[in-house]
């Protein structure tokens, strides 16, 4: 069974501080896909990352990086100079297979919010 | 850039009534899912849908949830008698073949009083 474990519930900076989110997850597959999603106070969710398991390179997009480490089962989501509009809650995800049409296990989600 | 979209955004409904959620998915994808979040909680898989029929369920779709793509195009979620632990948003998502990522549309928010 796969799991998502994200652990800070809520998260307070103040603008222009970095902050770090926590993933750890849980699979039993080789193969697998985790992704992290954005929803803002309006509820849409917001895809802001995919990243495949034998793809073990962080990312960086703008002021997101993504730290991926798969002997310690994490993958992590750093904000670099926090801004009042990246408030929202975060959640990562799991995707145990290859190819399209598996389903999303969610982690319960971290409400960051950043004060101007 | 296409998208997922979802209508009704917000139905309010009796309990013990049937509602009818419906979704557009992007017009090239094959894979559909419904997904539901309590307020608050997190997000919860509830059913996918391929080659019309069900190929993946939760424990949560029991037998008062359905799903049907009547026509090519729109993709429902059917609740047959709501209940008040039904209230929550609902998104519909679908997938390409290729890419293994799910689009979410913005989400149907059921109000089950």
């Amino acid at each position: 069974a796969q799991k998502v474990t994200q652990a800070q519930t809520e998260i307070s900076v103040v603008e222009k501080e970095d902050v770090t989110l926590d993933c750890v997850y849980e699979t039993r597959d080789t193969t697998y896909y985790l992704f992290w999603y954005k929803q803002p106070p309006s509820g849409e969710l917001v895809f802001l990352i995919r990243r495949n398991s034998f793809d073990e390179q962080n990312e960086i997009s703008g002021r997101y990086s993504w730290n991926f480490q798969k002997s310690t089962s994490s993958f992590n989501f750093t904000i670099t100079a926090s801004q009042v509009v990246d408030s929202a809650v975060y959640f990562c995800a799991l995707s145990e297979a290859e190819t399209s049409g598996s389903r999303l296990t969610f982690g319960e989600g971290t409400q960051l919010t950043v004060n101007p | 850039e296409p998208e997922v979209t979802q209508t009704p955004s917000h139905q309010v409904t009796q309990m013990g009534q049937e509602v009818i959620l419906r979704c557009v998915p992007i017009s090239n994808h094959l894979y559909f899912y419904w997904y539901r979040q309590i307020l608050g909680q997190k997000v919860e898989f509830l059913v996918s849908f391929y080659n019309n029929e069900i190929s993946e369920k939760s424990e949560i779709f029991d037998d008062q949830f359905s799903v049907e793509r009547p026509d090519g195009s729109n993709f429902t979620l059917k609740i047959r008698s709501t209940k008040l632990e039904d209230s929550a948003m609902y998104f519909c998502a679908s997938d390409g073949v290729r890419w293994n990522e799910q689009f979410f549309g913005p989400g149907t928010r059921l109000t089950v009083l």
